[in-house]
């Protein structure tokens, strides 16, 4: 059973666009909520997070939307740049308790067209 | 993101041959995990160690798989007898120990080849 679930697999957008990115997940204790981007060859680095008391979280390009009761969240990257290109995986986990392990998405690649 | 030290960041194994593949946590952080990354995949979770404890492995393979948080030293992630379906990146990552534990970070990688 996957936990949690990424659409679309793959994106494409013209560069100055809005790429949107969705992800599902299963379990309602889940209330950490993490985007990651990571590059070829690299490794995952945070790029913007959300806890469920708050519906969006916005820091710079990247916004994040939050529907609790979709269980449902979204990265938006405004005015998208070739830069972005990169993979992109959701993740949630539990903030309280001894496990803080992330459950990921299996991740979206986002190509920008310049 | 870069923190977290890992290495050899590439690893030649033949089949049979042991991997050792080791981590240091960022300077604070005293919460491991390993994440194995499959080609074409997402990052599957395999072990949380604290200092000298295995807090959840519920993600490691029952065989050949073996990770440890030695007290001093880095965190080592251990496969014996490697087969070809080793093959994967496998990442290392760190949290605080102050109740923050939520943002994890990862290192670069280490890129495990079996042939």
């Amino acid at each position: 059973q996957q936990q949690v679930k990424q659409s679309p697999q793959s994106l494409i957008v013209q560069k100055g666009g809005i790429s949107i990115i969705n992800c599902a997940y299963e379990n309602t204790a889940f209330d950490y909520f993490p985007w990651y981007q990571q590059f070829p060859g690299k490794g995952p680095a945070l790029l913007i997070a959300i806890r469920p008391d708050v519906s969006e979280k916005k820091e710079g390009r990247f916004t994040i939307s939050f529907n609790k009761s979709a269980k449902q969240f979204s990265l938006h990257i405004m005015d998208s740049q070739p830069g972005d290109s990169a993979t992109y995986f959701c993740a949630a986990s539990f903030s309280t308790g001894a496990n803080s392990k992330l459950t990921f998405g299996k991740g979206i690649t986002l190509s920008v067209r310049p | 993101n870069a923190g977290v030290m890992q290495n050899p960041r590439h690893l030649v194994r033949r089949r049979g041959q042991e991997a050792r593949l080791r981590c240091s946590p960022m300077k604070g952080h005293s919460h491991v995990y390993w994440y194995r990354q499959l080609p074409e995949e997402g990052l599957k979770f395999m072990v949380y160690l604290q200092k000298e404890n295995i807090i959840d492995e519920s993600g490691m393979p029952k065989e050949r798989f073996s990770a440890e948080f030695p007290k001093e030293g880095p965190s080592i992630l251990r496969i014996q007898q490697v087969v070809r379906g080793d093959s994967a990146a496998y990442f290392c990552a760190s949290s605080p120990s102050d109740g923050t534990g939520n943002t994890i970070y990862f290192g670069e990688g280490s890129w495990l080849t079996v042939v």
